[in-house]
């Protein structure tokens, strides 16, 4: 079965700090999709990168980066001199590609981890 | 604006009542999610869309009923909810599958319900 463990609950940080998000995740295939979405007080939830497991390269958007570790099961998120606007909820979300047709989809949600940026 | 669109925002109802969310996508998709979002939970899938038929229905109770009439409508129709059914309800789009796996799903704003 497939699994998202978002340990970090809550994190505050003073604006300009670098802020990291963890994820790390569960799942018995070879080839899976991860994700990250934020969820600003508004509620829709934003799509942020889509990783699939055989493409171990680090990206980094603007102030943003994600480090994907097959190894350690982990694909973290980096936010870089946050700023306020950065204040939301981040979920870190896996889909497995053995699921694809009917019956047997599923995207797995972490429980996401609540970013609070102080000016 | 992400291309979807939930309506109402908000919406309170009484256990007996009827009601419906609706979702509608600009996004040319063919493949549409309903999705619970309950505190301190993860999100949890209720309904999978492709090409307007239903093909996932993750446990969820009968008072849940989905309805797909084309790819850019999708609705969620209430009736007899109970206080544990309040959350906020988030539909998704994304493109049609085989391989939704590696779909990017795009989300409406939800639905904030509360039943008293």
């Amino acid at each position: 079965a497939q699994k998202v463990t978002q340990a970090q609950t809550e994190i505050s940080v003073v604006e300009k700090e670098d802020v990291t998000l963890d994820c790390v995740y569960e799942t018995r295939d070879t080839t899976y999709y991860l994700f990250w979405y934020k969820q600003p007080p508004s509620g829709e939830l934003v799509f942020l990168i889509r990783r699939n497991s055989f493409d171990e390269q680090n990206e980094i958007s603007g102030r943003y980066s994600w480090n994907f570790q097959k190894s350690t099961s982990s694909f973290n998120f980096t936010i870089t001199a946050s700023q306020v606007v950065d204040s939301a909820v981040y979920f870190c979300a896996l889909s497995e590609a053995g699921n694809s047709g009917a019956g047997s989809y599923q995207l797995t949600f972490g429980k996401g981890t609540k970013l609070s940026v102080i000016p | 604006e992400t291309g979807v669109t939930q309506t109402p925002r908000h919406l309170v109802m009484g256990m007996t009542n009827k009601k419906s969310l609706k979702c509608e996508q600009h996004l040319g998709h063919n493949a549409m999610y309903w999705y619970k979002q309950s505190a301190k939970k993860p999100l949890e899938l209720m309904f999978v869309y492709n090409f307007k038929e239903q093909t996932e229905n993750n446990s969820v109770p009968s008072r849940f009923s989905p309805e797909c009439p084309n790819s850019s409508h999708l609705f969620l129709h209430l009736h007899t909810l109970q206080p544990e059914d309040s959350a906020l309800y988030l539909c998704a789009s994304s493109q049609e599958g085989p391989g939704l796996a590696k779909n990017i799903q795009y989300f409406g704003a939800g639905t904030r319900l509360s039943v008293l």
